[in-house]
């Protein structure tokens, strides 16, 4: 099925250790981003791309790298997890031209939790 | 991109219309109203979107005043399914980011 698909859909991880949200699409969208949602608030942009090659931050980048080698994937890593670092992490595309003429398909998030 | 104004909750009663307002009182020329909604924690899903004139699409109904200063959502026959929080997000297309406030949770009861 065409959409966002985001891998793992739960993760613990112990303070300190890396590791990597998936996020791959099969839309040809040329823009992807990275939010994150804490408990009773809204999304944060964490980084994004505008297409293979290019990322630049967003509003909460601290602690988190991407890359973009592809258009369909768009991976998130954690470079040494932190409690603060807990939350619900969702990745989202839109298609290529005028962001404002389309809405943005989400994937259905990965929550992470650091003990 | 411009703040909005939503209400924190809402009821709808099952098969009837839910009117969801949104106010936006700085909003630019170029600025689109965007609606999103999230059903318990799943990704927000897209709804519909405007600039100008009133728009309809399968899930929805998209009012904007003439000023352009408020706007109104509305589901035409609510379902229990349709509970969720729903976002009015203002976005010019050029920033680099969705910007979402608290939105309004609706609650459809049976």
């Amino acid at each position: 099925n065409a959409g966002v698909t985001q891998t793992p859909k739960f993760q613990v991880l112990k303070t300190g250790q890396s590791m990597t949200l998936q996020c791959a699409q099969d839309m040809n969208h040329e823009y992807m981003s990275w939010y994150r949602q804490d408990p009773g608030m809204g999304l944060r942009l964490i980084h994004y791309s505008v297409g293979a090659g290019i990322t630049d931050q967003g509003e909460v980048p601290n602690g988190y790298n991407v890359s973009r080698s592809t258009t369909e994937d768009f991976p998130l890593r954690l470079l040494s997890a932190a409690p603060s670092q807990t939350s619900v992490y969702f990745c989202a595309s839109s298609p290529p031209g005028r962001r404002s003429n389309y809405g943005y398909t989400f994937g259905s998030g990965t929550r992470l939790t650091v003990v | 991109d411009a703040k909005t104004t939503q209400p924190t909750s809402m009821d709808c009663a099952e098969g009837r219309a839910a009117n969801l307002p949104c106010n936006h009182s700085t909003i630019s020329g170029n600025e689109y109203v965007y609606w999103y909604r999230q059903i318990h924690s799943q990704g927000p899903q897209y709804i519909i979107h405007g600039l100008k004139n009133n728009e309809t699409n399968e899930m929805a109904s998209l009012i904007i005043t003439e000023d352009r200063k408020s706007s109104t959502l509305i589901l035409p026959h609510a379902t229990l399914r349709d509970t969720a929080v729903y976002y009015c997000i203002v976005y010019s297309g050029s920033a680099r980011q969705l910007t979402f406030g608290s939105g309004t949770q609706l609650t459809v009861l049976p």
